[in-house]
């Protein structure tokens, strides 16, 4: 079966501009987590939405946001982009994101801010 | 919260012998544990997982090794292969934080001919 699909892999963007990332998990799976990876601080949890509802949430500015839709695809926001928001973004889906567990990671998207 | 510690950011092995990486976490209610692979310029492969209520869990050529007590975590590789050269990370999560993972910052595994 098709493993968690994020795209695009790269993009390169502008100090002050927004961008937005897509994540398609495992058909089936209903929780979806994104998280920063960066040399610096590691993987870094953002949030995590469930059936449309955003259930947990890291230490992330407001500037950072995510929804998910009905078909359990998501998308996560950075409005007012840093030089600081360079990373990996990977997303990671799950059945429930629960007590049943089992997360599959994406390959990612590289952000670049310049 | 939860903090999850490395105990050693590389590790060189040379091929056909065994690896251990280890890892430290802080909260005493973490109940599930996950071992991860990083290869460069992908997304974190699943290892192998271990839940509270076990000490051991085998899979292939991996062992995960779970002592409540001191609150420690290894991954044991048999018959360590270049292909093992990768980041390894291991991860955390615990009752209070449904789908989220609190990682360590890795181990960096070199494996030589």
């Amino acid at each position: 079966k098709a493993g968690v699909t994020q795209t695009p892999r790269y993009l390169i963007k502008t100090r002050g501009q927004q961008v937005t990332l897509s994540c398609s998990p495992i058909s089936g799976h209903r929780s979806v987590s994104w998280y920063q990876q960066t040399p610096g601080q590691g993987l870094q949890f953002l949030f995590e939405y469930f059936s449309e509802t955003q259930r947990n949430k890291g230490n992330f500015p407001g500037r950072f946001s995510g929804r998910q839709f009905s078909n359990s695809r998501s998308e996560m926001n950075v409005s007012t982009l840093e030089l600081g928001d360079s990373a990996l973004y990977l997303c990671a889906s799950s059945f429930t994101g629960g007590r049943n567990y089992g997360y599959t990671f994406g390959s990612g998207t590289r952000l670049t801010v310049v | 919260g939860e903090s999850v510690g490395l105990h050693l950011p590389t590790l060189s092995v040379q091929e056909g012998d065994n690896s251990i990486i280890n890892c430290a976490y802080s909260n005493s209610a973490s109940d599930y544990f996950i071992w991860y692979k990083q290869e460069s310029g992908k997304g974190p492969q699943f290892i192998i997982d271990i839940r509270s209520n076990m000490d051991k869990r085998q899979g292939q050529r991996v062992t995960v090794l779970l002592n409540k007590t001191v609150k420690h975590l290894s991954l044991q590789i048999a018959a360590t292969q270049p292909g093992d050269s990768a980041v390894y990370f291991c991860a955390v999560n615990y009752g209070g934080s449904q789908g989220n993972l609190i990682f360590g910052k890795g181990t960096k595994l070199s494996v030589k001919p």
